[in-house]
């Protein structure tokens, strides 16, 4: 069935960097643009960052601009997020999904979510 | 503060209707770009609802439905039940801003 699994979660130290991946399977991902979206605790979503099906298109939230990095590698069927210079606020659960229907579509397949938490 | 305003909560009790509003601007849902909604269970992933302003995904239920007009987005969800208590979220795209946007999301309780 189609899966989104997210790995790499975990607490880091303010200014360090953490890299996160998305382990797709049950659908054709090198077709797919991608998403990252993350959620403080107790708060509503936010959009991070897209990328084309091909890699060769990235956008990025004001929040994150310079210091994520988002990136796909098509034969391992793996998205992923390198966050560097990282501050408190980054703290949230950080979600991979699919773009649906190109950069305007709905986002569908969702991963289950790994959190991030930044605190010295 | 979001681009996409929700309110905070609705309320209903069970077998009612009730609607979530979404109102963007004419960078946004005014200036024609479809919008989303998505359910959030307590502990759990999004899941989307309503796709294209008012399309339903296979296996959710009639009783949910979408609508946009000008600015703004609705969400409807009739014949209330217990297990539709959930967080609700719009998400459409900006243009000014280069990328998608959610609402700042609705708590439905069913009383």
């Amino acid at each position: 069935q189609v899966q989104l699994v997210e790995s790499g979660g975990g607490v880091v130290q303010p200014g360090r960097s953490l890299r996160l991946s998305c382990a797709a399977s049950g659908f054709t991902f090198r077709n797919y643009g991608m998403h990252w979206v993350r959620q403080a605790p107790g708060k509503g979503l936010e959009w991070v960052a897209v990328i084309s099906y091909d890699g060769s298109i990235k956008y990025y939230a004001d929040s994150v601009k310079g210091r994520f990095t988002i990136s796909k590698d098509n034969s391992k069927n793996t998205l992923y997020l390198q966050m560097d210079s990282l501050r408190p606020e980054d703290t949230a659960v950080y979600f991979c999904a699919g773009a649906s229907s190109g950069w305007y579509g709905w986002f569908d397949p969702w991963g289950q979510g790994t959190l991030v938490t930044v605190s010295s | 503060q979001s681009v996409l305003t929700q309110p905070p909560s609705v309320s209903g009790a069970p077998g009612q209707r009730v609607s979530i509003s979404c109102t963007g601007s004419s960078s946004n849902i005014g200036a024609g770009y479809d919008v989303h909604w998505y359910q959030q269970l307590p502990g759990t992933a999004p899941k989307v609802l309503i796709y294209g302003n008012n399309n339903r995904p296979s296996g959710v239920p009639d009783r949910f439905s979408g609508s946009k007009s000008g600015t703004s987005a609705s969400l409807a969800i009739t014949g209330l039940q217990a297990e539709d208590e959930a967080d609700y979220y719009c998400q459409s795209y900006d243009s000014s801003l280069g990328g998608s946007v959610f609402g700042g999301g609705t708590k439905l309780t069913v009383l």
